[in-house]
């Protein structure tokens, strides 16, 4: 009965070679997010989705981008992976006026080597 | 700016007995404050929040707004309460937009 689904769980990528971290949903929800989580830090938003119109944080890296070409998958790239992007990357999605709950994907811990 | 706190990276208690797992936010305007708890080896997700004043597998949470505190509390910690357990914040009617603190591992000892 998983709703939010992040594959792989676990990514290994090449310094500097662009990598895409999916995401799916089924519970049909408007908005997507995407947050990193480096080691024994608070997960931190990158940006989100409200259907189709794109929302980045102020202080995401340009080096992350985001695709969302239906309701139900919605993908981060990075194009350049540093060594200081390896961290767990958490999707999670919501339907803004019924609840304010997020439900999270288990995530995607990414290597960068 | 807008900012969530928790100042114990680790708390440890023995089964039985009480816990309060300390939040204090930092926020211009009226949040919507959460707990959220992540299981070993499971997804974060949702355990209570501020303005459905429940209490959920023996946890409340009350919001304190002159202190700005959502302090989490259960009088009998079981030992399947261990796990992280992440406050965070978010504007209002934006449930998935959220500012998390830093969480607190939470380990109950038999």
């Amino acid at each position: 009965d998983a709703m939010v689904i992040q594959n792989p769980r676990y990514q290994v990528t090449q310094f500097g070679k662009p990598v895409t971290l999916s995401c799916s949903q089924t519970l049909n929800h408007n908005v997507m997010y995407w947050y990193q989580q480096k080691s024994s830090q608070a997960p931190k938003l990158l940006f989100h989705y409200y259907d189709k119109d794109f929302n980045n944080e102020a202080d995401t890296p340009d080096n992350f981008q985001s695709r969302r070409p239906n309701t139900s998958f919605c993908f981060l790239d990075i194009r350049s992976p540093g060594l200081g992007d390896a961290a767990m990357y958490l999707c999670a999605t919501s339907s803004p006026g019924s609840s304010t709950e997020a439900f999270f994907g288990q995530g995607t811990r990414l290597t960068v080597v | 700016a807008q900012r969530v706190t928790q100042p114990e990276k680790l708390l440890s208690v023995f089964k039985g007995a009480p816990v309060e797992l300390k939040c204090n936010y930092s926020y211009s305007g009226s949040p919507e404050l959460f707990w959220y708890v992540q299981y070993s080896r499971q997804r974060l997700q949702l355990l209570l929040r501020h303005i459905s004043r429940e209490s959920i597998k023996g946890f409340t949470a009350d919001l304190n707004k002159g202190e700005t505190s959502f302090h989490l509390k259960k009088p009998f910690a079981q030992e399947e309460d261990s796990a992280m357990y992440y406050c965070a914040l978010s504007g209002h009617n934006q449930g998935g937009k959220l500012i998390f603190g830093q969480g607190t591992e939470l380990s109950v000892k038999p």
